[in-house]
């Protein structure tokens, strides 16, 4: 079974500052997708950015970033300039590939918290 | 706003009761998912839904049960409600088109939070 795990509970970062966030995930499949979400307080799930498995290149999406290490199963995400909106959990996602594209399995979270 | 609808949003109810929980998809999606967010086993994915067909189980109690309508709008269903059953339930939408052979993106409703007395 595919499972998602995010060993940091809880991350603080500097306004303006860059910070990383950890997934590590593990799989026996060859076709898969990979997720960063964001849960704000208004609990709202919000899809930050996604990787594919068979891309080598990182996503990027403005000021997010992935480092997407496949032999090794790790996928952190780095939020550069860090601004107070980006304080909410976030959440390491896997979802298997091809035609059915099924469930999501998520990791645990990791808070992270922004200081002006 | 995702365009995935749930109702209601919050939901307070007694042990032994009976809920039922909606959630309307994106207009155009015929695949609906069921999660359950709570503080003890994080975010998981209980059941889905795909074109009024039951797709894939995931850890969902025998004490729930869901459906997928005609219109697409699907129901989650939860009795003889335990304490622990206090969680945010979401739903979410995604086409699904096995010709597309494309990523589709789940989106996820707003979710209703339960809390069981």
């Amino acid at each position: 079974a595919q499972t998602v795990t995010q060993s940091q509970p809880e991350m603080s970062v500097q306004e303006a500052e860059t910070v990383t966030l950890s997934c590590t995930y593990d799989t026996s499949e060859s076709d898969y997708y990979l997720f960063w979400y964001k849960q704000p307080p208004s609990r709202q799930m919000i899809l930050v950015i996604r990787q594919e498995a068979y891309k080598q290149q990182n996503a990027t999406e403005n000021r997010f970033s992935v480092n997407f290490q496949k032999a090794a199963k790790s996928f952190s995400l780095k939020i550069s300039d860090s601004q107070l909106g980006d304080a909410a959990m976030y959440f390491c996602a896997y979802r298997r590939g091809g035609g059915s594209q099924g469930n999501l399995i998520f990791g645990k979270g990791t808070k992270l918290s922004v200081k002006p | 706003d995702s365009g995935v609808t749930q109702t209601p949003k919050h939901l307070i109810t007694a042990t032994g009761q009976r809920v039922t929980l909606r959630c309307s998809p994106r207009s155009g999606d015929l695949s609906v998912y069921w999660y359950q967010q709570s503080l003890d086993q994080g975010l998981q994915f209980l059941i889905q839904y795909y074109n009024g067909e039951e797709r894939a189980k995931g850890n969902i109690l025998e004490r729930f049960s869901a459906q997928q309508f005609p219109d697409l709008h699907s129901e989650l269903n939860l009795s003889s409600l335990e304490l622990g059953d206090s969680a945010l339930y979401f739903c979410a939408s995604s086409v699904v088109d096995r010709l597309a052979g494309a990523y589709n993106e789940q989106f996820f409703g707003p979710g209703t939070r339960l809390t069981v007395l």
